[in-house]
């Protein structure tokens, strides 16, 4: 049973626009909620996270809102650019203090256009 | 070289093969890992070691062998491979495994892509 779900594979968003990206878990044991960014011919490199504690987590044009009664988390990009362009994974970690074991959604395509 | 690195990076075995792939990290960091990536699948983890010491092993095939024989360094030893088990392997490190959640934010290297015949 797959405990982190992102729905959407794919998305495509005009320069400029807000890109939105959804991500939906089903284990209320986790604590801590990471996004990663993933380009082609290279591994996944850390963007955001936020702690259960917290509802919005921002850096720069990045935001991150946990929705934890609804146990839905989102990714906002405000510009989005080209250069944001990757596959986006949400992954969660906390079952039981095990803060490196991450469990990894199946990854959102995100297409910015010019 | 820094960060977390890979090798080979890309790999074409037969099912009667043996390989090894190989990874390195340079971040002083205690834990390593080993993930897998199929097609449209969630990357799954398949080991962890915290300080030279295996502390998980989500069930994977024991064709799959992992090695760490310092904090630095991982090996994936391969033996009898499946097709099915071509996929992206990628190795990440972290400062360790058992801190708080929020400690552990997860450094990958760029990935082993593997192709069995």
């Amino acid at each position: 049973d797959q405990q982190v779900k992102q729905n959407s594979p794919s998305l495509s968003v005009q320069e400029g626009r807000i890109s939105i990206l959804n991500c939906d878990y089903t284990n209320s044991m986790f604590d801590y909620f990471l996004w990663y960014k993933k380009y082609p011919a290279e591994g996944p490199t850390f963007l955001i996270s936020i702690s259960s504690i917290k509802d919005k987590n921002e850096d720069g044009r990045f935001t991150v809102f946990l929705n934890k009664s609804a146990k839905h988390l989102s990714l906002h990009i405000v510009p989005s650019q080209p250069g944001d362009s990757a596959v986006y994974f949400c992954a969660a970690s906390g079952i039981n203090n095990q803060g490196g074991k991450l469990i990894f959604g199946q990854g959102t395509e995100l297409s910015v256009k010019p | 070289e820094t960060g977390v690195t890979q090798t080979p990076r890309h790999l074409v075995m037969g099912m009667t093969n043996k390989k090894s792939l190989k990874c390195e990290q340079h971040l002083g960091h205690n834990a390593m890992y080993w993930y897998k990536q199929s097609a449209k699948k969630p990357l799954e983890l398949m080991f962890v070691y915290n300080f030279k010491e295996q502390t998980e092993n989500n069930s994977v095939p024991s064709r799959f062998s992992p090695e760490c024989p310092n904090s630095s360094h991982l090996f994936l030893h391969l033996h009898t491979l499946q097709p099915e088990d071509s996929a992206l392997y990628l190795c990440a490190s972290s400062q360790d495994f058992r801190g708080a959640s929020g400690a552990n934010v997860l450094t990958f290297g760029a990935g082993s892509r593997l192709t069995v015949l």
